[in-house]
């Protein structure tokens, strides 16, 4: 099983922010926090991933809790095309949770 | 901008068939990795491969599959007797090291009947 927790679903309204939890208790002091996204019938696509600082790319934020057993992906201002399953895991691990499944209402 | 490539895109075979799917990493990646995704399921992790041997595997990686890096630039699924619990979308992965991060194929549909 994953070592990763995440919500099932989110709802956002389009052009608005989305916080993106995920719950990682027993992350190792080497383990870095990855997030992919899956779109409608396509492969797991790279977001953004992180060790302890908070990182910011042009898709999105990550934000790590200092101890390092949470982090939030953040997107600025949701698309409909963000629409998508989200998907955070450990590089120790890599295996997928269920994910959260965003809906981005217009 | 480098990616990873999967044929066939779809397999359509008959139930105890034996399948390969095919994977060519991103050229200068070292570790490489199979996923499958049962319609409607999440993602779930098979095998992950490095310098020439199988570094770890899943439960549901049993003695039916096997991986292999025949040459220097393919890595292959094979299903020895395929069963119609193994139609699923199959993703190969690959990265340059262990824990960088993955670029994944578009996939290969297996339909088993």
């Amino acid at each position: 099983d994953a070592k990763t927790t995440q919500p099932n679903s989110m709802e956002s309204n389009e052009e608005e922010p989305v916080h993106l939890p995920c719950n990682h208790s027993t992350i190792s002091g080497t383990d870095y926090i990855h997030w992919y996204r899956q779109l409608p019938s396509q492969g797991p696509e790279y977001v953004i991933h992180g060790l302890t600082s908070n990182v910011n790319n042009r898709m999105a934020s990550l934000a790590i809790a200092e101890d390092r057993k949470s982090s939030t992906l953040i997107l600025h201002r949701a698309t409909l095309r963000d629409a998508a399953v989200y998907y955070c895991i450990l590089t120790h691990d890599m295996r997928f949770g269920a994910g959260t499944r965003l809906t981005v209402k217009p | 901008e480098p990616e990873v490539t999967q044929t066939p895109s779809h397999q359509v075979t008959q139930m105890g068939q034996e399948v390969i799917l095919r994977c060519v990493p991103i050229s200068n990646h070292l570790y490489f990795y199979w996923y499958r995704q049962i319609l409607g399921q999440k993602v779930e992790f098979l095998v992950s491969f490095y310098n020439n041997e199988i570094s770890e595997k899943s439960e549901i990686f049993d003695d039916q599959f096997s991986v292999e890096r025949p040459d220097g630039s393919n890595f292959t699924l094979k299903i020895r007797s395929t069963k119609l619990e193994d139609s699923a979308m199959y993703f190969c992965a690959s990265s340059p090291t262990g824990i960088s991060v993955l670029t994944f194929g578009a996939g290969s549909r297996l339909t088993v009947l």
